[in-house]
């Protein structure tokens, strides 16, 4: 198993640019997570899924889109970067239901400017 | 409300030393208490959890301790090593759709 997998490593945009951020999972686990990780803020929830078709916001969702047309896809869309986007980007996914145990991804950092 | 608290920011250990992380947490729905260890360049990867209907729990060299009653739990490592150099997320979850509330991180740094 490859486990959670995550497009692109690095990533530079310029402002008002948009990308898309790619995570897969092969574990066939239901739920899924988008989160960012600033320098001494720890993780934020950005976007989460529970199933597919089931996305539902985070902590910090504003600019930010997901969809989940599969169980192991989880996309995240950056829509109009802004420089507050420059951030590490990981996706996590579990069993759900009583399991709590995230698997995190390599990461995306990512640097708007 | 959902914050989750993490003090010290930094520490710095001596090989063979103990390194104490501490937690606190306002949300009493909470119902799962984890630990991650983060390497540079890694994502973060499950250590060791635990439930409130238990006051400790010990794997190996890493122990969490978790008072219910004043909100906080830590995370305990003994006989520290310089492998053990990373960043720790405590973090914080409840309901049934596996969210978790982490940490502020603490950066260990384990000297030889």
């Amino acid at each position: 198993n490859a486990g959670v997998t995550q497009t692109p490593k690095f990533r530079i945009l310029k402002i008002g640019q948009s990308m898309t951020l790619q995570c897969t999972q092969d574990m066939n686990h239901n739920y899924m997570y988008w989160y960012r990780q600033d320098p001494g803020m720890g993780l934020k929830l950005i976007y989460y899924s529970v199933g597919a078709g089931i996305t539902d916001k985070g902590e910090v969702p504003n600019g930010y889109n997901v969809s989940r047309s599969t169980t192991e896809d989880f996309p995240l869309r950056l829509e109009l970067a802004a420089p507050s986007q420059t951030s590490v980007y990981f996706c996590a996914s579990s069993y759900g239901t009583n399991s709590y145990e995230q698997y995190f991804g390599p990461g995306t950092r990512l640097t708007v400017t | 409300q959902q914050q989750v608290k993490q003090s010290p920011q930094s520490l710095i250990v001596q090989k063979g030393g103990i390194s104490i992380i501490n937690c606190a947490y306002e949300n009493t729905a909470f119902d799962y208490f984890p630990w991650y260890q983060q390497f540079p360049g890694k994502g973060p990867a499950l250590l060791i959890a635990i439930r409130p209907d238990v006051s400790e729990k010990k794997e190996g060299r890493f122990t969490i301790s978790f008072n219910k009653s004043a909100k906080q739990f830590s995370l305990h490592i003994m006989d520290s090593q310089p492998g053990d150099s990373a960043t720790y997320f405590c973090a914080a979850g409840s309901g049934n759709t596996g969210k978790l509330i982490f940490g502020q991180g603490t950066t260990l740094q384990v000297k030889p």
